[in-house]
């Protein structure tokens, strides 16, 4: 079974440039969450899919920040334009389906994209 | 919203060392993770735990619901388990975002 997989791996954009990162979740899982490190600090939350829709979007940092995922396969994050406190590491996570707040199932990562504004 | 607390930040040991990395958290939840992520690796879940203790190898991690505390133990550390370990918490329903704590970063000496 293929993991997460996350595109690019690293990714150098000067400030007011657009940048779309692409996620693609493990075949078969509804949940696809996006999560950000910024340098220094801890991982944070930006949203969360149930397959093609949002399903929480409360960690998103402004609307700069668009999240799709269309089809409810692969998602893609776009930041437009860019703003140098956008540079950090973005992280995929996925997990299968859950059913009620009890039934919690294991998120798997994908590698992160680093991002640098300049 | 709830608070994820680490300690400690930092550790260095000699290998054969036990280690004990704890967290705590504010608010009840439904589920607690502990990841590792090696230098310039992926992140990888190690345990996923709600109550009682869990086992994986030389990795044991125990939760206390009542104390709103868990710890992780490495037994006779190895330079390999080198790398940063993550405390993250599910809050709410199931399948909702994790809370992280900023992480313990751990280093084993040969």
């Amino acid at each position: 079974e293929a993991g997460v997989t996350q595109f690019p791996s690293h990714s150098v954009i000067e400030k007011g440039q657009t940048v779309t990162l692409r996620c693609d979740p493990i075949s078969g899982h509804d949940n696809l969450y996006w999560y950000r490190r910024v340098m220094g600090k801890e991982i944070k939350f930006l949203l969360h899919f149930v397959k093609e829709s949002k399903q929480d979007e409360s960690g998103m940092p402004n609307n700069r920040f668009l999240a799709e995922r269309t089809g409810g396969t692969y998602s893609t994050l776009k930041v437009q334009p860019a703003e140098l406190e956008d540079s950090g590491v973005y992280f995929c996570a996925s997990s299968r389906i859950s059913r009620g707040r009890y039934e919690v199932y294991e998120q798997f990562f994908g590698p992160g994209t680093r991002l640098t504004v300049l | 919203k709830n608070e994820v607390e680490q300690s400690p930040q930092n550790l260095t040991a000699q290998e054969g060392e036990f280690i004990t990395i704890n967290c705590s958290y504010s608010v009840g939840i439904s589920a607690l993770h502990w990841l590792q992520q090696h230098p310039g690796g992926g992140i990888v879940s190690l345990f996923m735990l709600s109550s009682g203790k869990k086992k994986h190898g030389r990795l044991i991690a125990t939760i206390n619901i009542q104390e709103k505390h868990s710890s992780l133990h490495i037994t006779a550390s190895h330079p390999r388990d080198s790398a940063v370990y993550i405390c993250a918490v599910t809050s709410g329903g199931g399948a909702d975002g994790l809370t992280f704590g900023k992480g313990t970063h751990l280093i084993i000496q040969p």
